[in-house]
């Protein structure tokens, strides 16, 4: 089983609609988890954190399943600008080595 | 604002060159992490070194493939020889490190083609 694993999509959605990814990890160790986003030909930039049961910002809410190994990300009302690859990183436990899944690709259609 | 800075942007070399990739991070950072990223693999963790000290590069090919920290405002990467197949974009990221996990912050990346 990969580290960190993610549907790569593409999820295709109209602006307005709700869009949830999902992430699995194997660490069972690891403490907290992040969602990052990426932009064609940019680099990652931090969305959010999700340390506990969850984090909400905004349209955007992380929740985190430790008996499953899973953590989520809701997206509400998308925009145009959602339009992105969504990283899901493990921080691997004490050693803080953070590992990537290989991303999720949104398109917001108008 | 703050950035991690990564020399050079883009690198174009002949198969069997040096290639050196360079990185400051974010004053007051002590973790730096290098990945490397393709379409096939996404983003690989190739090293990462905490006060300077490395913790894991167990994702780097050691034949070619070497980092290091000759100080705390100076990563580097160094590939030599070159092969086709390191053709990717090279992302350095610093963070300070806390009790909870690390958010790190990314350069702008090296689009390294080898020819």
């Amino acid at each position: 089983r990969k580290e960190v694993e993610q549907d790569p999509g593409p999820f295709n959605v109209p602006e307005g609609a709700t869009v949830a990814f999902n992430c699995t990890y194997s660490n069972s160790a690891s403490q907290s988890f992040f969602w990052y986003r990426q932009d064609c030909r940019k680099e990652p930039k931090l969305l959010m954190s999700v340390y506990s049961s969850g984090n909400e910002d905004g349209r955007f809410t992380a929740q985190l399943n430790r008996a499953s190994q899973y953590i989520s990300l809701l997206i509400r009302d998308s925009k145009l600008s959602d339009s992105a690859t969504y990283l899901c990183v493990d921080s691997g436990g004490s050693n803080y080595k953070l590992t990537f899944g290989k991303g999720t690709l949104l398109t917001v259609n108008p | 604002d703050a950035r991690v800075t990564q020399t050079p942007r883009h690198k174009v070399t002949e198969m069997g060159q040096e290639v050196t990739m360079r990185c400051q991070p974010i004053l007051g950072h002590n973790t730096v992490f290098w990945y490397r990223q393709t379409m096939m693999q996404g983003l690989e963790l190739l090293a990462y070194f905490r006060n300077r000290a490395p913790l894991d590069d167990s994702g780097m090919p050691k034949d070619r493939f070497s980092a290091e920290m000759p100080d705390a405002t100076l990563a580097t990467l160094k590939i030599q020889p070159s092969e086709p197949r390191d053709s990717a974009v090279y992302f350095c990221a610093s963070a300070r490190a806390g009790g909870r996990g690390e958010k790190l912050f990314f350069g702008s990346g090296t689009q390294l083609s080898v020819l």
